[in-house]
């Protein structure tokens, strides 16, 4: 059980283009989704935290216009990034809390953004 | 905020036991402690999470200080396969949500 996924795993897209990347939690209600961006040899820098039917609490100095989401459901989230650029190449990892579970995150497998 | 301290690399040699530490000296008395472990190119994934008593899991166990200011994670019989950055987990109280903070974690090297 706890299983999140996300889609697409992996992504290729040109500089101006926006990219939309899906968090599902398949097995379990999720009132709370968080989202990670890692540079290479990196840790994992929290980016937003993501509660359903509410706007998402970004962190500082992550910009809410640029890096757009969307938790509609108890079972998706979603992240945009709005007018990609190079800089935003990263590896990007969701992560879900279920309902009534308070303390445990289980993490989807990430995906990989290259912006060219 | 409540930081975790790890030593930034370790090594054991395959089918040892393997003690990875972790500081976590300003800990609130109803912290969680959880751990996770990153493979390359993946999620983080759930190893193990405790609040003052050891716990053993099928992966492996945690041993909590008396004082929770520290915890090791206890691997039985390093494989190859558990090469991977674990990390030591507190979340953000301060917040007062239940958010994560990472730190650097422990890369753990396996050797054959």
């Amino acid at each position: 059980g706890a299983v999140v996924s996300q889609h697409p795993s992996r992504v290729i897209c040109k500089s101006g283009t926006s990219v939309k990347i899906e968090c599902r939690s398949l097995d379990f209600q999720a009132t709370t989704m968080f989202w990670y961006r890692q540079f290479p040899k990196q840790s994992l820098m929290l980016m937003a935290t993501s509660n359903e039917g509410s706007k998402a609490t970004y962190e500082q100095g992550v910009e809410k216009d640029k890096f757009l989401i969307n938790h509609a459901s108890l079972t998706l989230s979603t992240l945009t990034v709005t007018s990609a650029h190079p800089e935003d190449s990263s590896f990007y990892i969701c992560s879900a809390r279920a309902s009534g579970e308070w303390e445990t995150q289980y993490f989807g497998p990430g995906t990989r953004l290259l912006v060219l | 905020d409540a930081k975790t301290t790890q030593p930034n690399s370790m090594e054991s040699n395959e089918e040892e036991p393997v003690h990875l530490p972790c500081n976590h000296s300003t800990i609130s008395g109803t912290d969680y402690i959880h751990w996770y472990r990153q493979l390359p190119s993946q999620g983080p994934e759930y190893v193990i999470h405790g609040l003052t008593s050891n716990v053993n899991n099928r992966m492996a166990s945690l041993a909590i200080a008396e004082d929770r200011k520290s915890s090791t994670l206890i691997l039985h019989r390093a494989t190859l396969r558990d090469a991977a950055v674990y990390y030591c987990i507190l979340r953000d109280r301060t917040s007062g949500t239940y958010k994560y903070i990472f730190g650097t974690g422990t890369r753990l090297k396996v050797l054959a």
